[in-house]
């Protein structure tokens, strides 16, 4: 069984500083791929990042990297330079082996402020 | 527009009456999923469509609960004798193999239900 574990239900950041939003996650395929989706108040889901098992290199795109521990299970997302519009909350999903499903954590509500 | 569309965008019935949803997906999108966001929390994995393939129906909570998906494209969410634990927002995704991520949905609005 797959499952995501978000244990920071809600983080406050300053105005341009950095985050780091939580993840843990739990899989016995070996291939899998790892996701952040941001949603805002609006309620829309928008795709930030991928990680998959296999990748060398830790995902970057733009200010949002992936902090991917594969020892520890961790897929922790960096937020750099935050802004006040990166208020919203963040889910970190899982999709292993052939499974069809995106599994999704409880998600971390972030708010920035000034 | 070219994003995952869906219908209506809320809808407010009575406990035991059917509702319909639907959901237009990315043109070309081959694959299909249904979630389920109750307040303030995670999605819930509903339904699974890709392609041709025999759906997966593997989160349907109960057999109140059925989708369709016709002709490849657009599907429709159908609850039968609602209950007031049906009010939650239910959300549709696209998602296509030729994506730049693998697995990556495109996700619609949702439509949120509330169920008196």
């Amino acid at each position: 069984a797959q499952k995501i574990t978000q244990t920071q239900p809600g983080m406050f950041v300053q105005e341009k500083e950095a985050v780091t939003l939580d993840c843990t996650y739990d899989t016995s395929d070996p291939s899998y791929g790892l996701f952040w989706y941001k949603q805002p108040s609006s309620g829309e889901m928008i795709f930030l990042i991928y990680q998959g098992s296999y990748d060398q290199q830790n995902a970057t795109e733009g200010r949002y990297s992936l902090n991917f521990q594969k020892a520890r299970k961790s897929a922790n997302l960096v937020i750099s330079a935050s802004q006040l519009g990166d208020s919203a909350m963040y889910f970190c999903a899982m999709k292993a082996g052939t499974a069809s499903k995106l599994t999704f954590g409880t998600g971390t509500r972030l708010q920035v402020t000034l | 527009g070219a994003g995952v569309s869906q219908s209506p965008s809320n809808k407010v019935t009575e406990k035991g009456k059917d509702v319909e949803l639907r959901c237009d997906p990315i043109s070309g999108h081959t694959a299909l999923y249904w979630y389920r966001q109750s307040l303030g929390q995670g999605l819930e994995f509903l339904i699974y469509f890709q392609g041709n393939s025999a759906p997966d129906k593997s989160g349907l909570p109960s057999d109140r609960f059925s989708a369709e998906r016709t002709g490849g494209s657009v599907s429709t969410l159908t609850i039968q004798r609602t209950q007031q634990e049906d009010s939650a927002v239910y959300l549709c995704a696209s998602s296509s193999r030729q994506g730049r991520v693998t697995g990556e949905l495109f996700f619609g609005e949702g439509s949120r239900l509330t169920v008196l």
